[in-house]
């Protein structure tokens, strides 16, 4: 099947630095990438979706400068969290939809602690 | 909006035992997911129900969607303690960018010796 992979897998960062998060699909092509947060013991919330070429889509409520969604190509999306604070510390998951839009498809997560 | 609702959101269980989780959404919908999830770790694809009366099976596992009510569930047959995870369905349409998906609150479910 498709295969997503995410990287870093975790990471701690001071407060004040940007992290960057990478999500590519390795055996296909994405024109759209979706990025998920999820709280401890929480769903998963749809941050934004990413799409090649154009600018990000970004749900209601999420600060489109503090996180920074770049779809460089048709295998890479990148989120960039800025000026990270202790709050923005979570679990961050990518997809990206394949099989025509049917399936969709996840990577292994981040897990971004902020200090 | 569309939201997706699951019940129960937490359910313990002993081994052997059958059981049941429901996932109900607001809105029409083409695609009803299922996915695992073990702590720590992203999500693991089980079932992808696309069509109203679809019936899946995997193992212990049976997803069924009922496009009219609204209602999907999974059943869980002679549960065992490999099962212990959280699962979560989600919700997406044709109409939006693939896949694009609204997911339950998840149950965390905990199959007891």
């Amino acid at each position: 099947g498709a295969v997503v992979s995410q990287h870093p897998s975790r990471v701690i960062c001071k407060s004040g630095t940007s992290v960057k998060i990478e999500c590519r699909s390795l055996d296909f092509q994405a024109t759209t990438m979706f990025w998920y947060r999820q709280f401890p013991k929480k769903s998963l919330m749809l941050m934004a979706t990413s799409n090649e070429g154009s600018k990000a889509t970004y749900e209601q409520g999420v600060e489109k400068d503090k996180f920074l969604i770049n779809h460089a190509s048709l295998t890479l999306s990148t989120l960039t969290v800025t000026s990270a604070h202790p709050e923005d510390s979570s679990f961050y998951i990518c997809s990206a939809p394949a099989g025509q839009g049917v399936e969709a498809f996840f990577g292994q997560g981040t897990r971004l602690t902020v200090v | 909006e569309l939201k997706v609702e699951q019940n129960p959101l937490f359910l313990s269980m002993q081994e052997g035992k059958n059981y049941t989780i429901y996932c109900n959404y607001s809105t029409t919908s083409d695609r009803l997911y299922w996915y695992r999830q073990d702590p720590g770790k992203s999500l693991e694809s089980l079932f992808v129900l696309l069509s109203n009366g679809a019936v899946k099976q995997e193992g212990r596992l049976m997803a069924s969607l009922d496009t009219k009510a609204r209602l999907s569930t999974l059943h869980i047959t002679a549960a065992v303690h490999d099962l212990s995870a959280t699962y979560f369905c989600a919700v997406g349409g044709w109409e939006t960018s693939g896949s694009r998906l609204t997911f339950g609150e998840g149950t965390q479910l905990t199959v007891n010796p």
